[in-house]
């Protein structure tokens, strides 16, 4: 069965960017899309965008247009989410989570979660 | 976008318990409907796709239904390891969202 693996906790200050991995263990890119999906603490779920890893075609959120950023690395198999501008209302875990195909449909795998605290 | 609203916010229930849980969609989304289950410093793990299709390894207590822009988890007889935070979650169109979670409390 496919794990998405994350990369490990973040401390960012006010105003910086923070780039989180996702890599699929015991997979390659294949036929599937890899969304972002935030929490912060104590709240719900918040999509932010995705990516179809083959195509290298995201999709993002209004409300993180200009200031996420997801990309692919075929040779790594691994999806990248970017942040810029960060902001204390930025801080919270950070997954991704992957949809079985390339249209718009569930999320069977998520990874772990990667905690981005903003603070100065 | 497409708004999910789940009711009740919490629900405190004891074992054995039937429970069930209501997120009502903005606009139609077909059955392009999913569930997650959610435990504390967890990842969310999917539950039910498409209303009521339950997903691979989920125990038989758990099912979903439809009615037009309403859709409903049900938990048969809950047990303790049921503790969580449900999600719904609509993947009609983009962007997805979800329902602000139904937290399950065990008396």
């Amino acid at each position: 069965q496919v794990q998405l693996v994350q990369s490990g906790a973040e401390v960012r200050k006010p105003g910086s960017s923070v780039k989180v991995s996702c890599k699929p263990s015991g997979d390659t890119f294949s036929s599937y899309a890899i969304s972002w999906v935030r929490q912060a603490p104590g709240q719900g779920l918040e999509w932010m965008g995705r990516i179809i890893p083959i195509f290298g075609i995201a999709d993002y959120a209004q409300k993180f247009q200009g200031r996420v950023t997801i990309t692919a690395d075929k040779s790594t198999s691994t999806t990248y989410m970017e942040l810029s501008s960060l902001r204390s209302e930025d801080t919270a875990v950070y997954y991704c989570a992957r949809s079985p195909g390339i249209t718009i449909i569930e999320f069977d795998q998520w990874g772990q979660g990667t905690l981005v605290t903003v603070s100065s | 976008e497409i708004v999910l609203t789940q009711s009740p916010e919490f629900q405190s229930v004891t074992p054995k318990e039937k429970v069930t849980i209501t997120c009502r969609a903005s606009q139609s989304i077909g059955f392009s409907l999913h569930w997650y289950q959610q435990k504390p410093d967890q990842s969310p793990k999917l539950l039910i796709k498409y209303a009521s299709q339950s997903f691979s390894g989920v125990p038989s207590r758990f099912s979903g239904s439809a009615s037009g822009t309403d859709f409903t988890l049900t938990i048969n007889s809950l047990e303790a390891e049921d503790a969580a935070t449900y999600y719904c979650h609509q993947s009609s169109s983009l962007p997805h969202t979800f329902g602000q979670g139904t937290k399950v409390e065990i008396k």
